[in-house]
């Protein structure tokens, strides 16, 4: 079982709202990974967890928090986004840092 | 920077076998070659990743030339269903927040595969 599952599939908010993105993984994984997608482009690294301890961190704006809580659960708190911050978010996990990673199928998010 | 240069886009007659050219002229002895793909809208699956030696898997294979600055994903039998990006990645080495060593995959602008029917 390679099950990355994501939630929600699709969430749409304003500037002023808090919200969060939640992913899952139930395949013994300690490393997960958050990536932003924007229409027609390639994914690209936001947030990596290894061990549940922040690892890597892709000079992303202080709007987007992440979160480890275990090791089978990765969420990103968002707050004061903005309209561009609109794309497709990808949770993944691996077995280890570097490993092969496994993908969920996204949230697609709309800030207004 | 992604390490990699593929065509932007190819087609194949569906049936046929698909074969996905990758440029990496600048890996490292070290670097592994990961192929992914992407249907619309969909989460990047994982098809295969090796090092030197010509891999295969349910999905595909994967033929990496012997200086390795080049490889060749191959889809034997196409179908509509493997309409998609693909992306190759080479897999590099990055230093993490605890000073240990890691790696990570930053991936490229793809290739657009359409399988006609």
């Amino acid at each position: 079982d390679t099950e990355v599952t994501q939630t929600p599939k699709h969430l749409v908010m304003g500037m002023t709202n808090k919200k969060s993105l939640k992913c899952e993984q139930h395949m013994g994984h300690r490393a997960m990974y958050w990536y932003k997608q924007k229409a027609k482009k390639p994914p690209e690294l936001m947030f990596v967890y290894s061990y549940e301890k922040l690892s890597i961190n892709e000079s992303v704006p202080s709007r987007f928090s992440p979160e480890c809580p275990n090791s089978s659960l990765l969420n990103l708190h968002l707050h004061a986004l903005q309209p561009e911050d609109s794309a497709l978010y990808l949770c993944a996990s691996s077995r280890w840092q570097g490993e092969t990673q496994y993908f969920g199928p996204g949230t697609r998010l709309l800030v207004l | 920077d992604a390490k990699t240069t593929q065509p932007p886009s190819m087609d194949c007659a569906e049936g046929r076998a698909a074969n996905l050219p990758c440029n990496h002229s600048t890996i490292s002895g070290n670097e592994y070659v990961y192929w992914y793909r992407q249907i619309h809208s969909q989460g990047p699956q994982y098809i295969i990743h090796g090092l030197k030696n010509n891999e295969t898997n349910e999905m595909a294979s994967l033929i990496i030339t012997e200086d390795r600055k080049s490889s060749t994903l191959i889809l034997p039998h196409a179908t509509l269903r493997d309409t998609a990006v693909y992306y190759c990645i080479v897999r590099v080495a990055v230093r993490a927040y605890s000073g240990a060593g890691s790696y990570q995959l930053t991936f490229g602008k793809g290739t657009k595969l359409s399988v006609i029917p």
